[in-house]
């Protein structure tokens, strides 16, 4: 069955960047679009960006960030591994979230487990 | 960038009640809209999208209904493990959005 298992919690010191995996399987990789998908302790749900594995085929770039994350968001990908990366840099308090991927590019089905990023000094 | 209204932020309903949960859009979506079940300690799992169409495996008591700027999530007769949090979601527009959320308890 479809899968996509995330890479285990980390803690970060406020400045420092953090790269989370997303390792797929179950599908064939260059078909489906990757989300990524935050949510802060006790908050709701928000968007952070796509990418698409091929960028090929579509209407427009491979990846596309929210503007709040712009500037220190990097999405990419390993297609020999099957795996998606979300990249976020000059991390802050605030950045302290539960970060999802979810498989598909305008419903978003299904969901990785959830990888928790701490920032603290 | 598209807001997302949810209405009510929280709701207490009994087994076997009939529930519904509204999201307005700042501006016509064109049917564009996903609903989301979430439980604690959990990710999201897709209910509804495009509206009205149940995804494959989601009991038939959900049912999605709307058009424009006005979505409607209804659950038939309220289920013990339908206590969760429910978001709709936008994908008519980058951002996506999604609303805040309602709070389903029995």
């Amino acid at each position: 069955q479809v899968q996509l298992l995330q890479s285990g919690p980390t803690v970060k010191r406020p400045g420092a960047s953090v790269k989370i995996s997303c390792e797929t399987s179950g599908y064939s990789f260059s078909n489906h679009f990757i989300q990524w998908v935050r949510q802060a302790p006790g908050q709701g749900l928000e968007w952070m960006g796509l990418i698409n594995p091929t960028g090929a085929g579509t209407a427009y770039d491979s990846t596309i960030y929210a503007h709040k994350f712009k500037g220190r968001i990097s999405m990419t990908r390993d297609m020999s591994r099957n795996t998606v990366y979300m990249e976020l840099s000059s991390l802050r308090s605030d950045d302290t979230a539960v970060y999802f991927c979810a498989r598909g590019e305008v419903r978003f089905d299904p969901w990785g487990q959830g990888t928790m990023v701490t920032v603290s000094s | 960038d598209i807001q997302l209204t949810q209405s009510p932020s929280s709701l207490s309903a009994s087994v076997g009640d009939r529930v519904t949960v509204s999201c307005q859009a700042s501006q016509d979506i064109g049917g564009k809209l996903n609903w989301y079940q979430q439980k604690p300690g959990k990710a999201p799992r897709l209910l509804i999208y495009d509206a009205a169409n149940l995804q494959a495996g989601v009991p038939s008591r959900f049912s999605g209904s709307g058009s424009g700027t006005s979505y409607v999530l209804s659950i038939s007769s309220l289920q013990p493990e339908d206590i969760a949090t429910y978001y709709c979601q936008q994908c008519d527009d980058f951002p996506y959005t999604f609303g805040q959320g309602t709070k389903l308890e029995i």
